[in-house]
């Protein structure tokens, strides 16, 4: 079975600290996407990771797919409070590209 | 442009009684849907996903069951809720192999 393993499970840190949170599998992807939560609300994509060791950046988060492309990074320079949501990696699946498996989340809380 | 329409936003239904909720698609043909299901604060859990009309593939064995009666609407149905359908339920759309894209959800409480 696929798993995508998000760590850590929840992290509140104050304004302006850096961060970083992972996603990490023992299989691999042929990507992977990033999407922040609100409450209430339906996940909102970041980002999409193809090719193994990319990295993007969407103004102060930075995005890293591992070389082997089993894991990937998501990290967050001077957080701000509208930075705090549930961080969400996901994946297609490798018996069927249609199905797109999410990972277990990040609750993030930045304290002003 | 693509949207997509998720309805209803909440519900309150006993234990016993049905479900339908809807989900339709706009822009877009032939989009693989989704149904997911969200514990609080939790990872999303796939229930069903559709790669065309009338094609079903259902992820966890529960109480639940999806149709696709037309290519831009995905029903999530139950003929008798338990307590431990109460959640979040998310519809989705992607084309194969991309991203997802969200409707709003429905958060439905069975009392």
């Amino acid at each position: 079975t696929q798993l995508l393993e998000q760590s850590p499970q929840f992290l509140s840190i104050q304004e302006g600290e850096n961060l970083t949170v992972y996603c990490n599998s023992s299989s691999v992807f042929s990507s992977l996407q990033w999407y922040r939560q609100e409450p209430g609300e339906g996940p909102v994509l970041l980002v999409t990771v193809v090719t193994g060791g990319e990295v993007k950046k969407l103004k102060r988060l930075t995005f890293q797919f591992g070389d082997a492309r089993k894991d990937s990074s998501l990290h967050i320079t001077a957080a701000q409070p509208g930075d705090t949501g549930l961080y969400l990696c996901a994946g297609p699946g490798y018996s069927s590209a249609s199905k797109i498996i999410f990972g277990s989340g990040t609750r993030l809380s930045i304290r002003p | 442009s693509q949207t997509i329409h998720q309805w209803p936003a909440t519900l309150v239904q006993p234990v016993g009684s049905p479900l339908s909720l809807e989900c339709t698609v706009e822009g877009t043909s032939n989009p693989n849907l989704y149904w997911y299901r969200q514990a609080a604060g939790r990872g999303l859990q796939l229930l069903f996903y559709s790669v065309g009309i009338g094609q079903i593939s259902s992820e966890v064995p529960q109480n639940l069951s999806a149709s696709r009666p037309q290519d831009r609407q995905f029903i999530l149905s139950s003929k008798k809720l338990l307590l431990s359908d109460s959640g979040f339920y998310l519809c989705a759309w992607s084309v194969s192999g991309g991203a997802a894209f969200f409707g709003q959800g429905t958060r439905l409480t069975v009392v």
